[in-house]
């Protein structure tokens, strides 16, 4: 049974930080990997999807990684913000279209 | 830019009684799912919903759970008969495609709180 673990799972940082978030499965027969983002009370919002043939994915100050053949994921955040203070989620998907959650990190960005 | 949109974004109820949840996926979207996430654990998978059927379910979604789109817009889950372990949060998403090709863009979500 897949299991997805993410350390740590709590980061506070001041700002201008670059930071790395890492996440790891246990199994590698997975199709996807994708980072979120969740503020308190609030939705998922999708920041980044890797396909199980791709290394990484950009999209502006974050930069994730897929190592899929030792489980693992790094969410890079350059130049950290008070505004990136939130959870970041990773999900895996295996042979269905269910994703598979970890239980989060944490940030908090002060200034 | 579209959204998935979900009401009510609280609801209260007695244990026993049924709620709908109700959710919006974005218009072009044809793959639909719910997921709940318990305070302070993981989210977790209920079910997914293509072509008007469910495509996958997990143990979480029992007997007592049932999903519907009732028109060309409309995703609900249903829970017949509600236990204190329901309350969560429930989280709707939508997909253009399946099979892990494509992004699940999620909504706000509903806190279901069971009294």
């Amino acid at each position: 049974k897949q299991e997805v673990t993410q350390i740590p799972a709590a980061l506070s940082v001041p700002e201008g930080e670059n930071l790395v978030l890492n996440c790891s499965f246990t199994d590698s027969a997975i199709y996807n990997l994708q980072w979120f983002r969740q503020d308190p009370g609030k939705g998922l919002t999708s920041l980044l999807l890797i396909q199980s043939s791709q290394r990484e994915q950009t999209s502006g100050r974050l930069n994730a990684s897929l190592d899929k053949s030792s489980g693992r994921s790094t969410l890079y955040i350059a130049a950290s913000q008070p505004g990136d203070s939130a959870t970041y989620l990773c999900a895996v998907m295996e042979n269905t279209d269910k994703l598979i959650f970890g239980t989060g990190t944490r940030l908090q960005v002060f200034p | 830019e579209p959204e998935v949109t979900q009401t009510p974004s609280h609801q209260v109820t007695q244990m026993g009684q049924e709620v709908i949840l109700r959710c919006v996926p974005i218009s072009n979207h044809l793959y639909f799912y719910w997921y709940r996430q318990i305070l302070g654990q993981k989210v977790e998978f209920l079910v997914s919903f293509y072509n008007n059927e469910i495509s996958e379910k997990s143990e979480i979604f029992d007997d007592q759970f049932s999903v519907e789109r009732p028109d060309g817009s409309n995703f609900t889950l249903k829970i017949r008969s509600t236990k204190l372990e329901d309350s969560a949060m429930y989280f709707c998403a939508s997909s253009v495609t399946g099979g892990g090709t494509d992004t699940q863009y999620f909504g706000p979500g509903t806190r279901l709180t069971v009294l």
